[in-house]
């Protein structure tokens, strides 16, 4: 059971404009949600989190928004940089048992286009 | 480098072998998490310990996996009688608190395990 859904497996921008990554979940006890980023060959890096308390959460180009009614998160980056072109995964505390872990989406592919 | 180190980065073994892969975490981190992820899917977490005590193993993927952290510093992960199923790459992490708390979490690269 999918718990945290990344419907868009890709996703192409063009250098400079806004990406848009989005992330649904099922569960509304999780109180926080993170994002990893992934570059090929390498492990997943830390981006950005965002406790179930707040609606947004800012870090220079990266933006988190959190709707809670809608169980919905989304990612923003502006602007959109050719670094930036890597496998996004949306994030949330694995719900079995008190366990620290984390349970992944699939993850969005994001192209940014020059 | 101080990030986190996986041994070996690219495995193939036969049907039926044992294999084993080691992880060593940033030294100041005392807890140590293993994931799995296969082509097309996120990162599915398995096991994770707290210093030296492995305080969830339920989500290991049959009883062929089984990890340990002998002292609390790296760590292992094996399959015994791996099957072609068990083709995926094998992720460490480690962390200096809880990771569903929001602390980051800081994964190595990875260890691609082909099983032919």
């Amino acid at each position: 059971d999918q718990q945290v859904k990344q419907n868009s497996p890709s996703l192409s921008v063009q250098e400079g404009r806004i990406s848009i990554l989005n992330c649904d979940y099922t569960n509304s006890m999780f109180d926080y949600f993170l994002w990893y980023k992934k570059y090929p060959a390498e492990g997943p890096t830390f981006l950005i989190s965002i406790s179930s308390i707040k609606d947004k959460n800012e870090d220079g180009r990266f933006t988190v928004f959190l709707n809670k009614s809608a169980k919905h998160l989304s990612l923003h980056i502006v602007p959109s940089q050719p670094g930036d072109s890597a496998v996004y995964f949306c994030a949330a505390p694995y719900s079995g048992g008190g366990a620290d872990g984390l349970t992944f989406g699939k993850g969005t592919h994001l192209i940014i286009q020059p | 480098d101080t990030g986190v180190s996986q041994d070996p980065r690219h495995k193939i073994t036969k049907r039926g072998q044992n294999v084993t892969f080691r992880c060593d975490p940033i030294s100041e981190h005392n807890r140590l998490y293993w994931y799995r992820q296969t082509l097309g899917q996120g990162p599915e977490f398995l096991t994770y310990f707290q210093n030296e005590a492995q305080l969830e193993k339920s989500r290991l993927l049959s009883d062929r996996f089984s990890a340990e952290r002998p002292k609390g510093s790296f760590s292992t992960l094996e399959i015994q009688r791996t099957e072609q199923g068990d083709s995926a790459m094998y992720l460490c992490a480690s962390s200096l608190g809880q990771v569903t708390g929001g602390t980051e979490a800081f994964f190595g690269q990875g260890t691609r395990l082909t099983v032919v």
